[in-house]
C-alpha cells in the first residue's frame, strides 16, 4: 500500500517569513496529493490540492509543487500569518481523489511574531 | 468545497456498549464516503470505504465485524461501533468527495469509552 512521509514534524518561523513542509510518497500509481490544515480540535480543512498532470499550483499565499519522477511534493507558505499556525497534514491517493486518503505524520507549524 | 455533517459531535459511552455515528452528504449525492479515526496528536488512518447499496471496503487491521458501516442513501453512512472498549476511544471523521473537487471532512465524532 501507498506510505506517505512527512517532514519536519515541527516547524517554527517568524511571521512574515516562509514556511516549506516537504512529503514523499511510495506509490507510483498515486495520481491525487491534497493539503489540509487541523486546528484544534476541529476537524481538517482542504486548502490546496495538485493532481499528477500539474507541476505547480498557486493560490494567494499558498503553492505546492510536485514531481513525480522523485516521488515527493511540497507545500510553500509566504508571507506567513499567526492564523497560519496549525497542524499541516499531506496526503496522496489514487483515482483522482475518489479513493482514500493516506496521510502523512503531519507538520506543526509555529508563526512566531 | 462540500459540505459534511457528522452527529453525535461527540459520545460517552461505557464499555461493552454500541455507538452509531451518522455522516451525511448535505450538498450532492454520495456513492462513496470515507470513515477515518484520529488518535490524540496523530494522523488520520483510514478505516474504511463506505458504499452506497453494496458492502463496505476496509482497511487491513480493521475489524469489519466491530466497526459496522451502512450507506442504505446517497446521503448518509453510519458506523456503528460495537462492543466499545477504551482502547476504541478517538476521533472518528467521515468525509466525501464531489468529482473532481477533493474531499471534505465532517465535523467529527470525538467517542470516550469509560
Amino acid at each position: 500500500g501507498e506510505n506517505v512521509e512527512q517532514h519536519p514534524s515541527t516547524l517554527s518561523v517568524q511571521e512574515g517569513d516562509s514556511a516549506v513542509i516537504k512529503c514523499t510518497y511510495s506509490d507510483s500509481a498515486s495520481n491525487y496529493f491534497p493539503w489540509y490544515k487541523q486546528e484544534l480540535g476541529k476537524r481538517p480543512q482542504l486548502i490546496i490540492d495538485i493532481r499528477s498532470n500539474v507541476g505547480e499550483k498557486k493560490d494567494q499565499r499558498i503553492a505546492v509543487t510536485l514531481n513525480k519522477t522523485a516521488k515527493h511534493f511540497s507545500l510553500h507558505i509566504t508571507e506567513t500569518q499567526p492564523e497560519d499556525s496549525a497542524v499541516y497534514f499531506c496526503a496522496a491517493s489514487t483515482g483522482g481523489g475518489a479513493d482514500g486518503l493516506t496521510f502523512g505524520k503531519g507538520t506543526h507549524l509555529i508563526i512566531q511574531p | 468545497g462540500a459540505v459534511v455533517s457528522q452527529h453525535p459531535s461527540w459520545v460517552i459511552c461505557k464499555s461493552g456498549t454500541s455507538v452509531k455515528i451518522e455522516c451525511r452528504s448535505l450538498d450532492f449525492q454520495a456513492t462513496t464516503m470515507f470513515w477515518y479515526r484520529q488518535f490524540p496528536k496523530q494522523s488520520l488512518m483510514l478505516m474504511a470505504t463506505s458504499n452506497e447499496g453494496s458492502k463496505a471496503t476496509y482497511e487491513q487491521g480493521v475489524e469489519k465485524d466491530k466497526f459496522l458501516i451502512n450507506h442504505a442513501s446517497l446521503t448518509l453512512s453510519t458506523l456503528t461501533v460495537t462492543s466499545a472498549h477504551p482502547e476504541d476511544s478517538s476521533f472518528y471523521i467521515c468525509s466525501d468527495a464531489p468529482p473532481g473537487r477533493g474531499q471534505y471532512f465532517g465535523p467529527g465524532t470525538r467517542l470516550t469509552v469509560l
